[in-house]
């Protein structure tokens, strides 16, 4: 079963703007992880953030976290058409599965 | 550096048939997993190797088996190939030193499309 479910299911947006997507899930998480996945490529790791974390930044993302509501989202600033991918939400329980939502497809309109 | 590769890129069988999806990596992780990816959907776990010798059952199980050949080497047999499982099998792997590390940072290979008729 998956636990992460993104939200919006596709988005579409102009070069320039910031994309925010999305991620609630079901039960305690140790972390929670955000991919990118390239048309017919295998998945790229963006960042992780720990259920000890609110906040993270990696040069143009920012991922938040509230445990509380069991949700997270992923803001993409200035996007380019290059951001143009699929991007999943995966949580992290403790021991070695990771379990990823249906993804967000960003398109990025030059 | 090849990091995560993955054998054949594309793959068509007629039901029945067997085959064996190749996998290795070289950045000397320890755990190692295999995932399909249906149009759609997120990735499921298969299964997975959370060191070398040891092989566990994901979510999806049912019609494979693993083997983990050694630290570098993780493979995916389908012993009798179902419709069912026409999809693109990813494989990843982690450094995962530690079992609360074990859902940790994952690195992909570029996936297998497998086709059953």
């Amino acid at each position: 079963s998956q636990q992460g479910e993104e939200d919006p299911q596709a988005l579409s947006i102009q070069e320039g703007e910031n994309a925010t997507m999305n991620c609630s899930y079901k039960t305690s998480i140790n972390n929670l992880q955000w991919y990118r996945q390239n048309s017919g490529r295998g998945l790229v790791h963006l960042i992780l953030i720990r259920s000890n974390e609110r906040e993270k930044h990696s040069g143009r993302l920012r991922v938040t976290l509230d445990t509380s509501k069991k949700s997270s989202s992923l803001l993409i600033t200035a996007s380019r058409a290059a951001d143009t991918a699929s991007y999943f939400c995966a949580t992290g329980a403790g021991s070695y599965q990771l379990t990823f939502g249906k993804g967000t497809k960003l398109s990025v309109i030059p | 550096n090849a990091g995560v590769t993955q054998t054949p890129k594309f793959q068509v069988l007629k039901t029945g048939q067997s085959m064996t999806l190749q996998c290795a990596q070289d950045m000397n992780h320890n755990s190692m997993y295999w995932y399909r990816q249906d149009p759609g959907m997120g990735l499921r776990l298969i299964y997975y190797s959370a060191s070398e010798g040891t092989t566990d059952k994901g979510e999806v199980p049912n019609g494979y088996n693993v083997s983990r050949l050694n630290k570098r080497e993780f493979s995916l047999r389908l012993e009798s190939a179902a419709p069912s499982q026409t999809s693109v099998y990813f494989c990843a792997s982690s450094e995962a030193l530690l079992v609360q590390e074990g859902t940790d940072t994952q690195y992909f290979g570029p996936g297998t499309r497998l086709t059953v008729l």
